[in-house]
């Protein structure tokens, strides 16, 4: 059974700071996905990394993904407030019949001024 | 293109009736999945259908839930009877799964949001 475990669950911090959340998956795959929910909304897209060493970057964030390693990151630098959400990694299982994605459990992301 | 069309955004009921959560999905996406989300357990994935085919049920708690998808434009989702424990947030995503499927995003709609009392 796929397991994606995500690190931290929450996270506060000063705008101006980077951090970075981790996401790790206890099987092969080589397609991961990141998410943006905001509270009370629908998930967002915001990057797909197709295969290792895969790097994407939109504004303040950039998602790495190391398939060796089974390990993706989302690095924030210098945050700001509108960055508050709960951003969420997806795996996608090699090999299986369908895009069937198993989520982390999210890490919820909290800036203050 | 509207997105993924859910109704009714919110639903309130009282245990033991009958729920009927409906989603339109993009209009040229092949599969569409339907997930539940609370705290105490995230984001679950309950059902997946293929070119309108269900592919991968596991997900479905008990037999009080069932899913269908008469066509390429509609699913729903069918709690029977319903009970507390079903309160959440139940989303319907599609994606487009075509030869080359690098990518594969699934695009969730709002949500509906229900509550049984």
């Amino acid at each position: 059974e796929l397991k994606v475990e995500q690190n931290p669950l929450f996270l506060s911090m000063q705008e101006g700071k980077n951090y970075t959340i981790y996401c790790n998956y206890s099987t092969t795959s080589d397609r991961l996905y990141w998410y943006r929910q905001d509270p009370g909304k629908s998930l967002e897209s915001l990057f797909v990394l197709l295969s290792n060493g895969a790097v994407k970057q939109e504004g303040r964030l950039m998602a790495s993904l190391d398939t060796k390693a089974r390990l993706s990151t989302l690095h924030i630098t210098a945050a700001v407030h509108d960055l508050s959400a709960t951003y969420f990694c997806a795996v996608d299982m090699a090999n299986n019949a369908g895009n069937m994605l198993t989520f982390g459990g999210g890490t919820r992301l909290m800036v203050k001024p | 293109d509207a997105g993924v069309i859910q109704s009714p955004r919110h639903e309130v009921t009282e245990m033991g009736q009958e729920v009927t959560l409906r989603c339109k999905p993009i209009s040229g996406h092949n599969s569409l999945f339907w997930y539940r989300q609370t705290m105490m357990r995230g984001l679950e994935l309950l059902i997946y259908f293929n070119n309108n085919v269900p592919i991968d049920d596991s997900g479905m708690p008990e037999d009080r839930f069932s899913a269908k998808m008469p066509n390429a434009s509609f699913s729903t989702l069918k709690i029977q009877p319903s009970e507390p424990r079903d309160s959440a947030v139940y989303f319907c995503a599609s994606s487009f799964r075509g030869l080359d499927s690098a990518k594969n995003i699934q695009y969730f709609g709002a949500g509906t949001r229900l509550s049984v009392l």
